[in-house]
C-alpha cells in the first residue's frame, strides 16, 4: 500500500506570512495532488503534478504555488499566507495514467492568524 | 459540473444498529464514472473503503456496501451492525480514469455510541 507523509502535521502563522507544505510518496506513484478541506466543502483540488517537473492547475488555485522536484515530492508554497487559507490539506497520490484510486497522507492543518 | 451530494453529518447511531449514508451524483462530463467511499479516522488521512467502476455493481468491505445504480444516481453506503470503531468521516466520490480527478462529497460524519 502506498505510503504518503506530510510535514509539518500543523502549523500557525500570520497573515503575509510563507509557508511551505511538505509531502513525500515512496511508493513511485506519478500523479501527486494538493487538496484543502474546508467545513461544507469536499476536498477541492489546488494543484496536482504527472511527474517531476510538472505542474496542472487545479480548482482552486489562487494564492498558491507548488513544485513537484522529484518523483517523491511535492511541496506546496503559500508566499502571502491569509486567513481564508486557513484549512486543513491532504497530500495524495496515485499510480500510473488512468488510476483514479489515491493514497493520502494523514494532512497538515493551517492556521493562518 | 460534476458533483457528489452525501448526506449532512453528523450521523450518530448506537453500536448494533444499521446505518446509510446517502450519497448522489451528477457526472456530466465523465462519461463513465468509477464511484468510491473513502473513509477518514480521527487524526488520519483518508483511505479507500470501496470502489466501483461498474453501474449495477455492489463493493463491499469491512462490512459495508455500496451499489452503483446508474438509473437513480445513486451509490448509498449501508452497513447492517455498526461499531464504535466505524466512528470516522466517510466521503462520497467519483472518478474519471481517463484525467485521473476525482470529485469530492463533503463528507458525513458519524458517531457510533458504545
Amino acid at each position: 500500500e502506498a505510503a504518503v507523509t506530510q510535514s509539518p502535521r500543523n502549523k500557525v502563522t500570520v497573515t503575509g506570512g510563507n509557508v511551505t507544505l511538505s509531502c513525500r510518496q515512496t511508493n513511485s506513484h506519478n500523479y501527486m495532488y494538493w487538496y484543502r478541506q474546508d467545513t461544507g466543502h469536499g476536498l477541492r483540488l489546488i494543484h496536482y503534478s504527472y511527474g517531476a517537473g510538472n505542474l496542472q492547475i487545479g480548482d482552486v488555485p489562487d494564492g498558491y504555488k507548488a513544485t513537484r522536484t522529484t518523483q517523491e515530492d511535492f511541496f506546496l508554497l503559500l508566499e502571502l499566507a491569509s486567513p481564508s487559507q486557513t484549512s486543513l490539506y491532504f497530500c495524495a497520490s496515485s499510480d500510473q495514467d488512468r488510476e483514479d484510486t489515491q493514497y493520502f497522507g494523514p494532512g497538515t492543518r493551517l492556521l493562518v492568524l | 459540473g460534476d458533483s457528489v451530494t452525501q448526506t449532512e453529518g453528523p450521523v450518530t447511531v448506537s453500536e448494533s444498529e444499521s446505518l446509510i449514508i446517502n450519497c448522489t451524483y451528477s457526472a456530466t462530463s465523465i462519461a463513465y464514472p468509477n464511484l468510491f467511499w473513502y473513509v477518514r479516522y480521527p487524526g488520519e488521512g483518508l483511505q479507500l473503503l470501496l470502489k466501483v467502476i461498474t453501474a449495477g455493481q455492489k463493493g463491499s468491505s469491512r462490512g459495508f456496501e455500496a451499489t452503483y445504480n446508474k438509473e437513480t444516481t445513486s451509490f448509498h453506503l449501508q452497513k447492517a451492525s455498526v461499531q464504535e470503531s466505524d466512528s470516522a468521516v466517510y466521503y462520497c466520490a467519483l472518478g474519471d480514469h481517463n484525467t485521473n480527478k476525482v470529485v469530492f462529497g463533503t463528507g458525513t460524519r458519524l458517531q457510533v455510541l458504545p
